[in-house]
């Protein structure tokens, strides 16, 4: 398996325009995860899908960020219109949920976002 | 709140020594404790998934112990390698039906040759 799929692998944008962060999870993994890393905080989860279907969206920043799963292997996150205080590293991580069990995150390589 | 803590938040060995880190977790509604490594300028790989008191992993030269009633894991590391410079993550999953985590800030660990 090539594991998780991001992309692109970088992005540099001006503010106020919109990006879009693309995720290919691991195929069969039913749960996806879009993470945040920051200095001040760490990996932050920003929304987690299930099934595709959004359960816990709690750590998205604002209106400015959504995140769609329209099937099981794609899953987009944007950000409209972009700040630089969104610069940072994006990563989607994917794992299997079955019988109630946390099972291990697998980890995309992530995209740098940069907005100018 | 619900917070993980990890310590300590850096640490500096030299080749050979063996450490080990901390991560404190709630006890309550526990359902999973995950360990990950996180290299520079890569992405966070998963070490351990524990779920059961008393639980110790081990892989290689890295293991891990579980005590879920004081809600403490340790991670240890023997004869540590300048491969072994990361970050380690530890990463809580409660009870119910939301699987997301509740991640550490990390213990960054530099391994001098």
């Amino acid at each position: 398996d090539a594991g998780v799929i991001q992309s692109p692998r970088h992005e540099v944008t001006e503010m106020g325009q919109e990006v879009t962060l693309r995720c290919k999870p691991i195929s069969g993994h039913n749960s996806l995860f879009w993470y945040r890393q920051t200095m001040m905080r760490g990996l932050e989860l920003l929304i987690y899908f299930n099934n595709n279907v959004p359960i816990d969206d709690s750590g998205m920043p604002e209106d400015r960020f959504s995140a769609k799963m329209p099937n099981a292997s794609f899953s987009t996150l944007k950000i409209q219109p972009s700040e630089p205080r969104d610069s940072a590293v994006y990563f989607c991580a994917s794992s299997l949920d079955s019988s109630g069990v946390f099972w291990e995150q697998y980890f995309g390589p992530g995209t740098r976002l940069t907005v100018t | 709140i619900l917070n993980v803590e990890q310590s300590p938040q850096s640490l500096h060995v030299q080749e050979g020594d063996s450490t080990n880190f901390t991560c404190s977790f709630p006890s309550s509604n526990f359902y999973a404790l995950h360990w990950y490594r996180w290299e520079t300028a890569k992405s966070p790989e998963a070490l351990f998934v524990m779920t059961l008191n008393g639980d110790e992993k081990k892989k290689g030269r890295i293991s891990a112990t579980l005590n879920t009633k004081e809600g403490y894991s340790y991670l240890y590391i023997k004869g540590s390698q300048p491969e072994d410079s990361a970050t380690y993550l530890c990463a809580f999953g409660r009870t119910g039906n939301n699987r997301k985590l509740i991640w550490g800030l990390g213990t960054s660990l530099a391994v001098n040759p």
